[in-house]
């Protein structure tokens, strides 16, 4: 399944800069997009999502856009903190069923 | 914080053995998913359940499963003949009436052997 794609499998970024995670999709018929974490040992833990009628959503930290004309989407984190080190799973959902992607793994250094 | 709860966290069994996984979801939510993430593949997508029934499943989730809700609480997938292919980690998820808030439990990894 291939609907969904994270191109970078890590990310490594300093701590108090800005972390930018990218995401493609290939199928119009997703609605919604959802953006989780994942620590080893846990299930995936939902961050922020946005509809496909909208374009940016902030929450906190936290931004996500979307393009739907180009199918990308992304994950903005500023600034980026140590207890951010994890896995980040970029979903989306289509009749509420959801594909996610491969993940990136982002380290923040000190 | 509400949660979802499995169990149990870890299940080693012999190959053509019956498991079933066991949740807790989210006590008044409606809709119940498993999920599946083999080690180093993407999560994958199993089933969907809704008012006592499958509302969606995928082509992974063949004859050889089954979900089922057998009172108020539970929820449980059962593999009826496992297969070494079939040891992964296997999530339940649950949600509202806001359908995309799913809340995700902390996964069973099953080990076939």
């Amino acid at each position: 399944d291939q609907q969904v794609k994270q191109n970078s499998p890590s990310l490594s970024v300093q701590e108090g800069r800005i972390s930018i995670l990218n995401c493609d999709y290939t199928n119009s018929m997703f609605d919604y997009f959802l953006w989780y974490k994942k620590y080893p040992a846990e299930g995936p833990t939902f961050l922020i999502s946005i509809s496909s009628i909208k374009d940016k959503n902030e929450d906190g930290r936290f931004t996500v856009f979307l393009n739907k004309s180009a199918k990308h989407l992304s994950l903005h984190i500023v600034p980026s903190q140590p207890g951010d080190s994890a896995v980040y799973f970029c979903a989306a959902s289509e009749n509420y069923k959801l594909s996610f992607g491969a993940g990136t793994t982002v380290t923040v250094r000190a | 914080e509400p949660e979802v709860t499995q169990t149990p966290s870890h299940q080693v069994t012999q190959m053509g053995q019956e498991v079933i996984l066991r949740c807790v979801p989210i006590s008044n939510h409606l809709y119940f998913y498993w999920y599946r993430q083999i080690l180093g593949q993407k999560v994958e997508f199993l089933v969907s359940f809704y008012n006592n029934e499958i509302s969606e499943k995928s082509e992974i989730f063949d004859d050889q499963f089954s979900v089922e809700r057998p009172d108020g609480s539970n929820f449980t997938l059962k593999i009826r003949s496992t297969k070494l292919e079939d040891s992964a980690m296997y999530f339940c998820a649950s949600s509202g009436e806001g359908r995309y808030g799913y809340t995700f439990g902390s996964g069973t990894r099953l080990t076939v052997v």
